[in-house]
């Protein structure tokens, strides 16, 4: 398969615990874009990477949310001591270069479930 | 900020029927704008795109047609099949940024 792919698909926490999201884009693709969609609303844009650097985290909540995307290996979304509203669909899509004109390719989410 | 509003479902037609679901958008400049589907507990899949004023992009029988003047992006179908059932979402993209959608309509199509 050469999409995006997400790991885990469903991800079940409970409060205070820590949740890690891996996305490996695409082959070829240095651009990664994470999205939250929240029950009944569109996605939302979290933060833009590519290798090693973040270009864009104007979405990401100040506190507890982290991202990385390291020269080898997947890129990681990371939520600290978890609560309850952070139970979403974590999508990550990925780009060859800027989304401008490439569209971005998008990975089947992980599902986040926080008890 | 930018932003993109599209019409609230859910849509619900019968099989054959016409389809349009409206998407306006509110934005600075020339951004490429996007429809996207989404299937049951997958994630987007690009639908069809286009990067300027009056470009229509089509696929699968989809289209829709980038006009500036309206500040819209209505997508239409001109005969639904029940595979078509799925959440779309019209979204915008300005030069090197992140994708901004708006909520997603449901569009249901019976047999």
């Amino acid at each position: 398969n050469a999409g995006v792919m997400q790991n885990p698909r469903h991800l079940v926490r409970r409060r205070g615990q820590e949740a890690r999201l891996r996305c490996s884009p695409m082959k070829g693709h240095s651009h990664v874009y994470w999205y939250r969609q929240l029950p009944e609303e569109g996605l939302k844009f979290m933060v833009y990477l590519q290798k090693e650097n973040i270009i864009d985290e104007s979405g990401m909540p100040k506190e507890r949310f982290s991202a990385e995307f390291p020269k080898e290996g997947p890129s990681i979304l990371r939520i600290q001591q978890v609560v309850r509203g952070d139970s979403a669909a974590y999508f990550c899509a990925s780009s060859p270069r800027d989304a401008s004109e490439q569209p971005q390719h998008f990975g089947d989410g992980t599902r986040l479930s926080i008890l | 900020g930018d932003s993109v509003t599209q019409m609230e479902g859910p849509v619900t037609l019968s099989e054959e029927a016409f389809l349009t679901i409206n998407c306006t958008y509110t934005a600075t400049g020339y951004p490429s704008l996007f429809w996207y589907v989404q299937y049951p507990g997958e994630g987007l899949q690009l639908l069809l795109k286009a990067t300027k004023a009056d470009d229509k992009g089509s696929n699968k029988g989809f289209e829709a047609t980038y006009r500036k003047e309206t500040t819209s992006f209505h997508l239409e179908k001109g005969s639904v099949q029940v595979s078509d059932s799925a959440v779309y979402f019209c979204a915008l993209s300005q030069a090197g940024t992140a994708l901004i959608f708006g909520k997603g309509t449901t569009l249901s199509v019976s047999s």
